[in-house]
């Protein structure tokens, strides 16, 4: 089974801006839709966004609505999150995970997650 | 949005104990209701899919039930790779929602 990676967590400034990547290696993400999860320091798992396979379908948790935007490049097998107006809230591991064998239409389970990559906010 | 509310929040426990965890759905989720292992410093790892699938490589003693709205992860023996922070989540629908997770601890 192949590989997630997800990079370019950092220290920032409340209302900067952070783009997060997903690289797949030994992989095919354009088979996949994919998921960003985060989770602050000694919290639960919670869902950021998803975005289908093809890179029509975008869907995002409303307490990142308007400030993130999930995009991605299949000929880079590459999954982004843009993170913009960073907020303290916002700090966290974030996870990047593809899609496993069962969704309920667009809504999936993932079966495979990468390592995270760290997000800090502070002033 | 549907609510996972997952109990009890933490556990103690020895090797060879027989564990369950639960999950309510606050509303309907059919068998839309995957479960995840975690370990610190580490990202979660698939363990079942609608409601009681096995991911791939997953050992037997972990079972998942459902009865409506109510979910169960079992592990019929506990092992010491075991001891961890368990979660379920629904992706019945859009928001997907996590239960705030349950940790398995050493006795």
């Amino acid at each position: 089974e192949g590989q997630l990676s997800a990079s370019g967590g950092g220290l920032v400034h409340p209302g900067d801006s952070l783009r997060l990547s997903c690289a797949a290696s030994g992989l095919t993400l354009r088979d996949y839709s994919m998921t960003w999860v985060r989770q602050a320091p000694g919290k639960a798992l919670e869902w950021v966004s998803s975005i289908s396979s093809g890179g029509t379908n975008k869907y995002y948790a409303d307490s990142v609505k308007g400030r993130f935007t999930v995009s991605r490049d299949n000929a880079r097998n590459t999954v982004y999150l843009q993170m913009n107006s960073l907020r303290v809230e916002d700090a966290g591991e974030y996870f990047c995970a593809k899609r496993g064998p069962s969704c309920n239409g667009d809504s999936c389970y993932s079966d495979h997650w990468g390592q995270g990559t760290l997000v800090t906010v502070s002033s | 949005d549907i609510q996972m509310t997952q109990s009890p929040p933490s556990l103690s426990a020895s090797v060879g104990d027989r564990v369950t965890i639960t999950c309510r759905a606050s509303q309907n989720v059919g068998k839309y209701l995957a479960w995840f292992q975690q370990k610190p410093g580490k990202a979660p790892k698939a363990l079942i899919y609608v409601s009681s699938t096995l991911q791939s490589g997953v050992p037997s003693r972990f079972t998942g039930t459902r009865v409506g709205t109510d979910f169960t992860l079992t592990i019929s023996s506990l092992q010491p790779d075991d001891f961890a922070t368990y979660y379920c989540q629904q992706y019945h629908s859009y928001p997907l929602t996590f239960g705030g997770g349950t940790k398995v601890e050493i006795e």
